[in-house]
């Protein structure tokens, strides 16, 4: 079946530090979303890319949709404490059904 | 500001009992979706609904997992006779409309725990 990975599993880097997370599926996307998850939180929506090569940045964080459209990536500039978290991609499956990546989680230590 | 919501926060069961996790979605949603997370895991879909109807089950366990959408009222997950592997989060998220493209909004969750 459709499978969405995410590289790293986790990622601990020091405040100032990038970070980047990367997402890959199994099949080609229509689009692709990214939410973050709060530890203890729940998930919130905070992206979605439609074209291909697609890149949007929100602040210090830029999304990029592959040329394929079968990955994306999440890059956050100067890390700080705020953008502890775990990162998710998620692409369209069947029945208009949303696949969730594995997930990256973030520790930022100040 | 009407989101999700979902109750109760956190529930507490013994082996065997019945589970019932509620979920209202964001006013205007027709589209209501659970997901499963076990501690430091990813979010498993479980199933996917529309008013009244069941679109999609294929990640809900065959046995012991139900879930509705009535015309009215909140949409029900129900765990029967629990067991100690059910314990997780359920996180139920609802949308606009069923295309794949919409965003889905979380609730803040149902953290069942069974002793």
């Amino acid at each position: 079946g459709q499978q969405v990975m995410q590289i790293p599993q986790y990622q601990h880097v020091q405040e100032g530090e990038d970070f980047t997370t990367y997402c890959n599926s199994s099949t080609t996307l229509s689009n692709i979303q990214w939410y973050k998850q709060r530890p203890g939180g729940h998930p919130v929506f905070l992206i979605q890319l439609v074209k291909s090569g697609e890149v949007k940045k929100q602040k210090r964080l830029t999304f990029q949709f592959g040329e394929a459209k079968k990955n994306s990536s999440l890059h956050i500039t100067a890390t700080q404490t705020t953008d502890v978290g775990t990162y998710f991609c998620a692409g369209p499956g069947n029945t208009d059904k949303l696949i969730f990546g594995t997930g990256t989680r973030l520790q930022v230590f100040p | 500001n009407a989101g999700v919501m979902q109750n109760p926060r956190h529930l507490v069961r013994r082996r065997g009992q019945e589970a019932r996790l509620r979920c209202s979605p964001m006013k205007g949603h027709s589209h209501v979706y659970w997901y499963r997370q076990l501690p430091e895991e990813g979010l498993k879909f479980m199933v996917y609904l529309q008013k009244e109807n069941i679109i999609d089950e294929s990640g809900m366990p065959k046995e012991r997992f139900s879930a509705e959408f009535p015309k009215e009222g909140p949409s029900i997950l129900r765990i029967q006779q629990v067991v100690r592997g059910d314990s997780a989060a359920y996180f139920c998220a609802s949308s606009q409309s069923g295309l794949a493209k919409n965003i889905q909004y979380f609730g803040a969750g149902t953290r069942l725990s069974v002793l």
